[in-house]
């Protein structure tokens, strides 16, 4: 089956200009995750969605930043006014029943 | 603040040797903690995992040893190959709380032919 995927691979912006990242978690994961990596550090929790329940909102930096999950299925990170410090590759992951976080290959961003 | 801290950053090995990463955390209310090996370009993948009632688990070439007391956990990779050159990142997960990992900052681990 598929895996985690996500898209676009690669986005370079201009400061100022708002983004959108988009992930499909694996067919029936009912947990979704928002991580950020970025250079020489490890992955930073920005966002979880769990059913139709309210999203855990504690990680996101700012209130730039903002998800939704369609349909308990998509989801899509928005990134508004977007920063040079936004630079980073964003991780999407899902999990089902057992827990366990599958991992998509994620989305360069880059803020010139 | 790092509730995972993780070292060395970097680590070369020669083929065949012992690769031993470490970890420790402070938050006693974290109770499972896997390791998770990344490929350039592609996303975490998970290796092994370990649940604190346990003292060490063993998959393959890849260990974990826990130390609950000391609050320390590593991974050994044993007869390390060429193609376990990856980063690796330990991790952990709260009892009770949103199932979100709080991540070590990663191991780059070269091992030398």
């Amino acid at each position: 089956g598929a895996g985690v995927s996500q898209s676009p691979s690669n986005k370079v912006t201009e400061k100022g200009k708002d983004v959108e990242l988009r992930c499909d978690p694996i067919s029936g994961h009912t947990a979704l995750y928002w991580y950020r990596q970025s250079l020489g550090q490890g992955l930073e929790f920005l966002i979880y969605f769990q059913g139709n329940s309210a999203p855990d909102k504690s990680g996101l930096p700012s209130d730039r930043f903002s998800a939704e999950r369609t349909g308990g299925s998509v989801s899509t990170l928005t990134i508004q006014r977007t920063q040079q410090e936004d630079s980073a590759v964003y991780l999407c992951a899902s999990s089902g029943r057992g827990g366990e976080q599958f991992f998509g290959p994620g989305t360069r961003l880059t803020v010139l | 603040q790092q509730q995972v801290k993780q070292s060395p950053q970097s680590l070369i090995v020669q083929k065949g040797g012992i690769s031993i990463i470490n970890c420790a955390y402070e938050n006693t209310a974290f109770d499972y903690f896997p390791w998770y090996q990344q490929f350039p370009g592609k996303g975490p993948a998970l290796l092994i995992a370990i649940r604190p009632d346990v003292s060490e688990k063993k998959e393959g070439r890849f260990t974990i040893s826990f130390n609950k007391s000391a609050k320390q956990f590593s991974l050994h990779i044993m007869d390390s190959q060429p193609g376990d050159s990856a980063t690796y990142f330990c991790a952990a997960r709260m009892r009770g709380g949103a199932n979100n990992l709080f991540f070590g900052t990663g191991t780059r681990l070269t091992v030398i032919p």
